[in-house]
């Protein structure tokens, strides 16, 4: 079946450090790769997605590269702040239409970033 | 877009008593998916539908649980009755057949059980 491995938290670091969130998959054909922010007392937000290998997603400063040969979907950003205290989910969808499209969720990962 | 909707945002009630939780999809949207999030548990997928049919209700945790989808536009989660552990985050999301199929979430509705 489909899994998602997250690294586990809390990763904290200092404002204007560089992050990096690995996440790996197992999955059967070629999945649909996202990463999804959820802030304090809000819900999950999609911050960035990938649909095929080499893709690279990007979104506010972070980014994630789609590497098929490592299975992998690790999350980068150069400088973080203080407003990107969150924690960050990794996930994947499978690609086939007509068969289940419940998304394979990581356990999360929080990031704290202080001043 | 309004985004996914969902009510209550707060819900507190006593145990035994019934609670429905609602959800208004995206409109268009194929698929509307809910779950539940605590510290314990994390993330958990309860059910979800497929054009207003369930299509895996494997997640919901016991017959207390219920949900239904009566038009596109509308779904409901009922706990009847109420246990105070089934406090916790209830989100709704929907997303749709075609493309990568990211689900968008709602804000959730925190259910507190005394």
């Amino acid at each position: 079946g489909n899994s998602v491995t997250q690294m586990e938290g809390p990763v904290t670091l200092s404002e204007e450090a560089f992050l990096t969130i690995n996440c790996t998959y197992t999955a059967t054909g070629y999945p649909s790769l996202f990463w999804y922010v959820q802030y304090p007392g809000e819900g999950l937000q999609l911050l960035l997605k990938a649909t095929k290998a080499d893709d690279k997603g990007s979104n506010k400063g972070f980014e994630a590269t789609y590497r098929k040969e490592t299975t992998s979907f690790h999350l980068e950003k150069g400088s973080v702040q203080v407003s990107d205290s969150a924690v960050y989910f990794c996930a994947l969808a499978p690609r086939r239409t007509g068969t289940a499209s419940k998304l394979t969720f990581g356990t999360g990962t929080r990031l704290q970033v202080t001043l | 877009d309004a985004g996914v909707i969902q009510s209550p945002r707060h819900e507190v009630t006593e145990m035994g008593q019934e609670v429905t939780l609602r959800c208004k999809p995206i409109s268009g949207h194929d698929y509307l998916f809910w779950y539940r999030q605590t510290m314990m548990r994390g993330l958990e997928l309860l059910i979800y539908f497929n054009n207003n049919v369930p299509i895996d209700d494997s997640g919901m945790p016991e017959d207390r649980f219920s949900a239904k989808m009566p038009n596109a536009s509308f779904s409901t989660l009922k706990i009847q009755p109420s246990e105070p552990r089934d406090s916790a985050v209830y989100f709704c999301a929907s997303s749709l057949e075609a493309g990568a199929r990211e689900q968008y979430f709602g804000p959730g509705t925190r259910l507190t059980v005394t």
